[in-house]
């Protein structure tokens, strides 16, 4: 079945070093992409986005490459802080899905040493 | 704050107990969603309520029953759990008929005994 997985369940990163979480996905039809971020004892939220019309998006200390050849995403969080902690998830969802239902990653854990 | 207000937190009730879970948005959203998260694996994807009607039931057992009275408001009705039910339960919301992101609520942390 189609599925969103990725590399490392837990990633460890000095404070003030950037970090680069990596997902998989196997649809080829998924052409939209998120990534939230989920801190202990919240829900998900919201971090950035991309289409599939796009390689690379930026946002605030933040950046989501997309490599469609060889269906990956990656979140690179720049100069990284005690409140990056977290888990992040990876979702894709396809507008050929009528809900466009996402299709989440198991998630990776974001742990930031002082 | 997200926009999406669930009800209660915490939860603790007996396998004979019948509870229910509320979520609010005030997003002006009109598709709402049940996510059932436990640990170590993918969000589980519940219920789907699109334009207040049942679009999605993802082979979830009868004993957790949705109810979506209107765009703003969705239920989670629980009966006759089971202990391995226990989770954070994830209420979320969108734009029906656009491939957007979804706003998640804080979650209700259920815990059967």
């Amino acid at each position: 079945g189609e599925s969103v997985g990725l590399h490392l369940p837990t990633l460890s990163v000095q404070e003030g070093d950037n970090s680069i979480i990596n997902c998989a996905y196997s649809n080829s039809a998924s052409d939209y992409f998120i990534w939230y971020k989920q801190e202990s004892g919240k829900g998900p939220q919201f971090i950035i986005d991309i289409r599939s019309n796009m390689d690379k998006r930026q946002g605030q200390r933040v950046t989501v490459l997309l490599n469609k050849t060889v269906k990956h995403l990656s979140l690179q969080i720049a100069a990284t802080q005690p409140g990056d902690s977290a888990v992040y998830f990876c979702a894709e969802s396809s507008s050929m899905d009528s809900n466009y239902q996402l299709i989440w990653g198991a998630g990776t854990k974001l742990i930031i040493k002082p | 704050e997200t926009g999406v207000t669930q009800t209660p937190r915490h939860l603790v009730m007996g396998m004979t107990n019948k509870k229910s879970l509320k979520c609010e948005q005030h997003l002006g959203h009109n598709a709402m969603y049940w996510y059932k998260q436990s640990a170590k694996k993918p969000l589980e994807l519940m219920f789907v309520y699109s334009l207040e009607e049942r679009v999605e039931n993802n082979s979830v057992p009868s004993r957790f029953s949705p109810e979506c009275p209107n765009s703003s408001h969705l239920f989670l009705h629980l009966h006759t759990l089971q202990p391995e039910d226990s989770a954070l339960y994830l209420c979320a919301s969108s734009q029906a008929g656009e491939n957007t992101e979804a706003f998640f609520g804080q979650g209700t942390r259920l815990t059967v005994v």
